[in-house]
């Protein structure tokens, strides 16, 4: 069964600081990583796709990195709209479900002002 | 980008009962997706809707209790049927668009609670 865990849970940041949020998986073959955004009572909002061992994605103050034993998401110098949860899925190459997403709980991101 | 609606945004239901919930994309997609997000959880497939075919459940989901329609290639619905409190949540639709890279899209989701 595929799995996706993000770390850490919740995060508190100050305006500015940067962080990185991680996310770890198991799965049968991956065909995807996806990172999405989501603030409350939306639906997830997509950021970035990413396929392939040493690949990275930018927009504005996020940057998505995948290697062979890292997958995280960079925010730098973050502002208080970047607050919202981040959420990490990965599509499968194989199986019933192989389009459909497999999704992390997310990381519950504040950043104060 | 795709531009999806839901409806209804939000119902209040009463147990045993069904509620339908459409999904509407304001362009042609293959593949379109029903995903369910309970309170304080990650979300998590229900199915896979193709026109044409039928849809695949993902294990733990059955037609009975969720029946889906594929009827063209941009709208889809969703029925949470005999409702409990335990099928309080929020249902998401999603499609997948290929283009220069491939995603998938979120509808804005239906809440739902079930008294």
């Amino acid at each position: 069964e595929d799995q996706v865990t993000q770390s850490p849970e919740a995060l508190r940041l100050q305006e500015g600081e940067s962080s990185s949020l991680n996310c770890s998986y198991t799965v049968s073959g991956l065909r995807g990583l996806f990172w999405y955004r989501q603030d409350p009572g939306k639906g997830p909002e997509f950021l970035f796709t990413l396929y392939s061992a040493g690949e990275e994605k930018e927009k504005e103050r996020l940057k998505a990195t995948l290697t062979k034993k890292e997958r995280f998401l960079h925010i730098t110098a973050p502002k208080p709209e970047d607050s919202a949860t981040y959420l990490c899925a990965v599509q499968a190459g194989s199986g019933g479900g192989a389009d459909g997403l497999t999704f992390g709980k997310g990381t519950h991101l504040i950043i104060q002002p | 980008s795709a531009v999806i609606s839901q409806k209804p945004s939000r119902d209040i239901c009463q147990r045993g009962t069904s509620l339908t919930i459409q999904c509407q994309v304001d362009s042609q997609v293959t593949m379109m997706f029903w995903y369910r997000q309970q309170p304080g959880q990650s979300l998590t497939l229900i199915a896979t809707a193709n026109q044409g075919s039928e849809a695949t459940y993902e294990s733990g989901f059955v037609i009975d209790k969720f029946p889906i329609s594929r009827p063209n290639l941009t709208f889809s619905t969703l029925t949470v049927s005999n409702m409990s409190p335990e099928d309080s949540s929020i249902y998401l639709c999603s499609v997948e668009a290929r283009g220069n890279q491939e995603t998938q899209y979120f509808g804005p989701g239906t809440r739902l609670l079930v008294l």
